[in-house]
């Protein structure tokens, strides 16, 4: 299958401070990414769907200027967090799509902010 | 609007028992129906992708099978690494995003 790539696996942070989270395809082009946000024992939750090269769509009640995403190329995406406070703290996963519309999915992002 | 559910949402089996996950779905048109596989901490990881009724696939002891309102993922003669949260999602026709069920934890017990 695919590999998507996502980075940093686990990151705390200062209340406050912005966090960058990469997400890249590392064999394969990926015109769609989507990034989810996971609580403990819950399925995923969608934050916002971003296009190569356009603004990302973001679901109904996600922040845009909290959760800034760029699609930059057609192998990264990236998930800013600005102004991190506790309540953002939680496991953040990334996914690219491929031609073919399967999706594969990152590692996953431990934020924790203290 | 689309939606997906999932059950059980718990299973537990003693190893080799074999048995099914459940996903029922309703969606405006189906591009394709996906399972996946998520252990705690981790992305998930793709498993199948499903795209008309009647369609089955099988990996090692998994086999996942299609029809018009509901996909099943059956399990044959299981062991303690196939414990995990199966996820099922589904993709709407003219549609980007995947719908995700809540998942089942499977344990698989020695």
């Amino acid at each position: 299958g695919a590999v998507v790539s996502q980075h940093p696996s686990r990151v705390i942070c200062k209340s406050g401070t912005s966090v960058k989270i990469e997400c890249r395809s590392l064999d394969f082009q990926a015109t769609t990414m989507f990034w989810y946000r996971q609580f403990p024992k819950q399925s995923l939750m969608l934050m916002a769907t971003s296009n190569e090269g356009s603004k990302a769509t973001y679901e109904q009640g996600v922040e845009k200027d909290k959760f800034l995403i760029n699609h930059a190329s057609l192998t990264l995406s990236t998930l800013t967090v600005t102004s991190a406070h506790p309540e953002d703290s939680s496991f953040y996963i990334c996914s690219a799509m491929t031609m073919n519309t399967e999706a594969f999915f990152g590692q996953g992002t431990r934020l924790t902010v203290v | 609007e689309d939606q997906v559910t999932q059950s059980p949402e718990a299973l537990r089996l003693q190893e080799g028992e074999s048995s099914s996950l459940n996903c029922s779905y309703t969606v405006s048109g189906l591009r394709g129906l996906f399972w996946y596989r998520q252990d705690p901490g981790k992305g998930p990881e793709f498993l199948f992708t499903l795209y008309s009724a009647g369609e089955e696939k099988e990996k090692e002891r998994l086999k996942a099978t299609l029809t018009k309102k509901e996909s099943f993922l059956h399990i044959t003669a299981p062991k303690p690494e196939d414990s995990a949260t199966y996820l099922c999602a589904v993709q709407a026709a003219g549609a980007q995003k995947l719908v995700f069920g809540q998942g089942t934890r499977l344990t698989i017990n020695p």
